[in-house]
């Protein structure tokens, strides 16, 4: 299995930019989860899904963050005007309901925003 | 409110053991996990713990009260590849939402 898959790697951009951030979950998990860290605050819950549907949105700092799961192997984050306090890694990570309680990360997007 | 504390940074000796501690305060409790981060990687999934007592993976065990609302994960016959941030993490509802420690970094010497 390729695990949970994010791209990209690395994303510089302008302030005022869009931006958005993709995920692939690894084949068979029916969670999806969007995490954002940063020195200061550590790993933050931004968004989860579950088989696809938004279940707790609460994390997302404001409305210039939105995320959407159209299937089970793909989701996105979007930033809408990016601004420099949103300068951080962003990691997707999945699970499976039940089984053991590992949650699987991605190697994270690292966004500079200018 | 809810929380999770564990020291900031913890110190040691290469081949020596170590203990990272974790006390939680959640409004409930399903289960704690350890997770692994090495500078520029990603976190990755050392071990949980959901009934009292302990569990060993290796080199590596992790240990849980529940009385308590503590936990630690004790690491033995320290690598240099063991230099790393641990997080632990608390499962609180059964909605699979985690609460995370703000991470402990672990600096081996030789």
């Amino acid at each position: 299995d390729a695990g949970v898959i994010q791209s990209p790697r690395h994303e510089v951009t302008e302030m005022g930019q869009e931006v958005t951030l993709r995920c692939k979950p690894i084949s068979g998990h029916d969670y999806l989860f969007w995490y954002r860290q940063t020195m200061m605050r550590g790993l933050e819950l931004l968004i989860y899904f579950n088989n696809n549907v938004p279940i707790d949105d609460s994390g997302m700092p404001e409305d210039r963050f939105s995320a959407k799961m159209p299937n089970a192997s793909f989701s996105t984050l979007k930033i809408q005007p990016s601004e420099p306090r949103d300068s951080a890694v962003y990691f997707c990570a999945s699970r499976r309901t039940g089984g053991d309680e590992k949650l699987f990360f991605g190697s994270g997007t690292q966004l500079s925003v200018l | 409110g809810q929380s999770l504390e564990q020291p900031s940074e913890v110190t040691a000796v290469e081949g020596a053991i170590v203990q990272i501690n974790c006390t939680y305060q959640t409004s409930g409790f399903y289960g704690l996990s350890w997770y692994q981060q090495h500078d520029g990687g990603a976190p990755t999934f050392l071990s949980y713990n959901g009934l009292d007592g302990l569990e060993e993976t290796g080199r590596f065990s992790s240990f849980l009260s529940r009385s308590d609302s503590y936990g630690y994960l004790l690491l033995q016959e320290l690598q240099m590849k063991d230099s790393a941030s641990y997080f632990c993490a608390v499962r609180g509802r059964s909605n699979y939402q985690l609460i995370w420690g703000a991470g402990t970094k672990l600096i081996i010497k030789p």
